[in-house]
Order: C-alpha cells, then sequence, then structure tokens
C-alpha cells in the first residue's frame, strides 16, 4: 500500500469546517483513498471513502486531486465531539488478504 | 455503534494467566480481525479471518491464539503474556477479505502485570 503523509496535529474552532490534509505522491490506479478516525481509546470509525471522484456522505466530504496525489477530508462543521485522531489510508482491493496500514494520523482538537 | 462488540472492554491479568477476548459482529460479514495497539504506536494487524479460516498470521507470538468458530464470533486466546504485550486490542469485521470497507469494535483495553 502507499504511504500517506499527514500533519501530526490541527486545531479547529467549533462550527468551523475542518479541512485535514493527507499527501498520497506514490498511490497507484487501483488504490483507494479510506479515512477513519479515533476517538482517545476507541475504536476506528470509518468516515469515507474514493477513489478519483469527490465523495460525500452524512459524515464528511472527501476531495480527490486530479493526479491522486492528495486528498483532504472535510468536516463541513466540526463539533467537539470530533476531536479525534483522523487517518488517511489507502489500499487495494485484490484476492490475497486485505490489510489496513494505519500511519500516525493528524490529531484534530476542536475547541469552543 | 453495536454492529461489532468486543468484550471485556477492560481487562488486567497476570503474566500466568489465562484469558480470552471475544469479539461478535452482528453485520452479517466473512471476515474479522485482530488488531494490536500500543500505546503511541499505529495499528498492528495480528490475524486475519475469512469464512472462519484463518487466511494471515503477521509473525505474532504464540502467546496469542486466535480461534473463529463461526463467522460472527471471534476470539483471542492470551497465555503467558509479558508486560508489553499490554495494549487495546481490536476486532474488526468486513463483508470480505479482499477489501471491503473494515467496522471496528470499541477495543479491549489489556495491561499485562
Amino acid at each position: 500500500d502507499a504511504k500517506t503523509t499527514q500533519p501530526p496535529s490541527m486545531d479547529c474552532a467549533e462550527g468551523r469546517a475542518a479541512n485535514l490534509p493527507c499527501n498520497h505522491s506514490t498511490i497507484s490506479g487501483n488504490e483507494y483513498v479510506y479515512w477513519y478516525r479515533q476517538i482517545h481509546s476507541q475504536g476506528p470509525q470509518y468516515i469515507i471513502h474514493g477513489l478519483k471522484n469527490n465523495e460525500t456522505n452524512e459524515m464528511a466530504s472527501l476531495i480527490i486531486t486530479e493526479d491522486r496525489k492528495s486528498s483532504t477530508l472535510i468536516l463541513p462543521h466540526a463539533t467537539l465531539r470530533d476531536t479525534a485522531v483522523y487517518y488517511c489510508i489507502v489500499r487495494a482491493y485484490s484476492y490475497n488478504t486485505d490489510k489496513l496500514i494505519f500511519g500516525t494520523g493528524t490529531r484534530l482538537q476542536v475547541f469552543p | 455503534e453495536t454492529g461489532v462488540t468486543q468484550t471485556p472492554r477492560h481487562l488486567v491479568m497476570g503474566m500466568t494467566n489465562k484469558k480470552s477476548l471475544k469479539c461478535e459482529q452482528h453485520l452479517g460479514h466473512n471476515a474479522m480481525y485482530w488488531y494490536k495497539q500500543s500505546a503511541k504506536k499505529p495499528l498492528e494487524l495480528m490475524f486475519v479471518y475469512s469464512l472462519e479460516e484463518r487466511v494471515e498470521n503477521n509473525s505474532v507470538p504464540s502467546r496469542f491464539s486466535p480461534e473463529c468458530p463461526n463467522s460472527s464470533h471471534l476470539f483471542l486466546h492470551l497465555h503467558t503474556l509479558q508486560p508489553e504485550d499490554s495494549a487495546l486490542y481490536l476486532c474488526a469485521s468486513s463483508q470480505d477479505a479482499q477489501g471491503k470497507t473494515q467496522y471496528f469494535g470499541p477495543g479491549t483495553r489489556l495491561l499485562v502485570l
């Protein structure tokens, strides 16, 4: 799986949009971009994933650049409960066993 | 989330004890996973089961023994652990083991004394 690079930490004011960047410059054509988050000492929570088109669901939006070398996760109206570590992962569907390779992520702190 | 449950949520054990962690998924998935998360380290995949067969063992010491009696249940049997095995143990499941989204349980916080 391709490596990803994320800033170690970010702050965001409550009610504002949180934009979390991720670089994945070595991503290959069949690799998806996945985002998970982990609130302190809980299990990772799936947020969203995409291949090349932008995606939106009830939790967030995912913007992938045209060259697919970077992406941004957008939480449109951050709340205090969005304080967590956010992981950007690239992975390929395959016929072999599947692995999610987590990095160190971005620690997002939402403040009042 | 109640899709994947884990028990117990917290466990303290001595190095000579034998204990088991339990995971149950209510999502109708066919693949289940054990991950370990040590303090300030990324999650590490330990085991993968697909249709109740172990398909991956990531060089995990034999003091960790997984068991998957059916597609809804996954156990991790623990025996003569070391203090460095203290960690958050996470279970996940997915529709299959070929790239479908994995959903995680809340984890078991294990402390080995």
